[in-house]
C-alpha cells in the first residue's frame, strides 16, 4: 500500500514561474508533512514542514499548502529558478518520534532559463 | 551547520560479502534512522534506533541487517550477506525531533 502519492513525476517549469507539486497521504494518524529537496549525489535536504493544525506554511518562495479534510498538501515554489533543479520528495508520518516517515516517489524538477 | 556524515561515499563488494556502512549523526540528535533509495525510485525507511536499541524497522530489514552504536558517535549498519538487489543508495538520517538531517548517501554496489 502506497502511503503517501507524489505527482507529477517530472515538471519543466520557466524561470520565474510557480512550481507546484501535490501529494496525497492515506494515515490520518500523519501529523507532519515535510518537503525535502534533492540535488544529484546528495541526501535529502529539509526544505520546509507543516502540521496539520495550520493550512499553509510559507518560507522565502516555498509555500506548503495543506487541505486535512482532502488529505493532501503541496509544494508551490514562487519565482522559480534555476537552482531549484532538483528533485523533490514529500513525506508524511506520526508524530511520535523515532517512526518512520514515508515518503513520495519524487518530482524531478527542471527549471528553465 | 551540523552535519551527518557517512562513509564510504562509494562501496562496491561481491555479493555473499558483508558490508559495514558508518554514519556519524549530529553530536546532540537522539534519534537515528538508515533509509535507502533505489536508482531513480522512492527513498524507503529501513529502520529507526534510540536509546540503543531499535524502535521500528522495515520489512526490508531482515536478519541480513543489523544496526549498532558502538561508541556513543559512530552509527553503523551492517549487511551481512549482501544480493545484488542490496544496490542502492544508503541513507543515514538523525533528528532531535522531527526533520531529519539526511547524510551525503554510501552508494552500495553488489556485484
Amino acid at each position: 500500500q502506497q502511503q503517501v502519492k507524489q505527482s507529477p513525476q517530472s515538471l519543466i517549469v520557466q524561470k520565474g514561474g510557480i512550481s507546484i507539486i501535490n501529494c496525497a497521504y492515506e494515515n490520518t494518524a500523519f501529523d507532519y508533512f515535510p518537503w525535502y529537496q534533492q540535488f544529484p549525489g546528495k541526501g535529502p535536504a529539509l526544505l520546509i514542514a507543516i502540521r496539520p493544525d495550520v493550512s499553509e506554511k510559507k518560507e522565502g518562495r516555498f509555500t506548503i499548502s495543506f487541505n486535512k479534510s482532502a488529505k493532501q498538501f503541496s509544494l508551490h515554489i514562487m519565482d522559480s529558478q534555476p537552482g531549484d533543479s532538483a528533485t523533490y520528495f514529500c513525506a508524511a508520518g506520526p508524530g511520535d518520534t523515532g517512526n518512520q516517515f514515508y515518503f513520495g516517489t519524487g518530482t524531478s524538477l527542471t527549471v528553465i532559463p | 551547520e551540523p552535519e551527518v556524515t557517512q562513509t564510504p561515499s562509494h562501496q562496491v563488494t561481491q555479493m555473499g560479502q558483508e558490508v559495514i556502512l558508518r554514519c556519524v549523526p549530529i553530536s546532540n540528535h537522539l534519534y537515528f534512522y538508515w533509509y535507502r533509495q533505489i536508482l531513480g525510485q522512492k527513498v524507503e525507511f529501513l529502520v529507526s534506533f534510540y536509546n540503543n536499541e531499535i524502535s521500528e524497522k522495515s520489512e526490508i530489514f531482515d536478519d541480513q541487517f543489523s544496526v549498532e552504536r558502538p561508541d556513543g558517535s559512530n552509527f553503523t549498519l551492517k549487511i551481512r550477506s549482501t544480493k545484488l538487489e542490496d544496490s542502492a543508495m544508503y541513507f543515514c538520517a538523525s533528528t532531535l525531533d522531527y526533520g531529519y538531517t539526511f547524510g551525503s548517501g554510501t552508494r552500495l554496489t553488489v556485484v
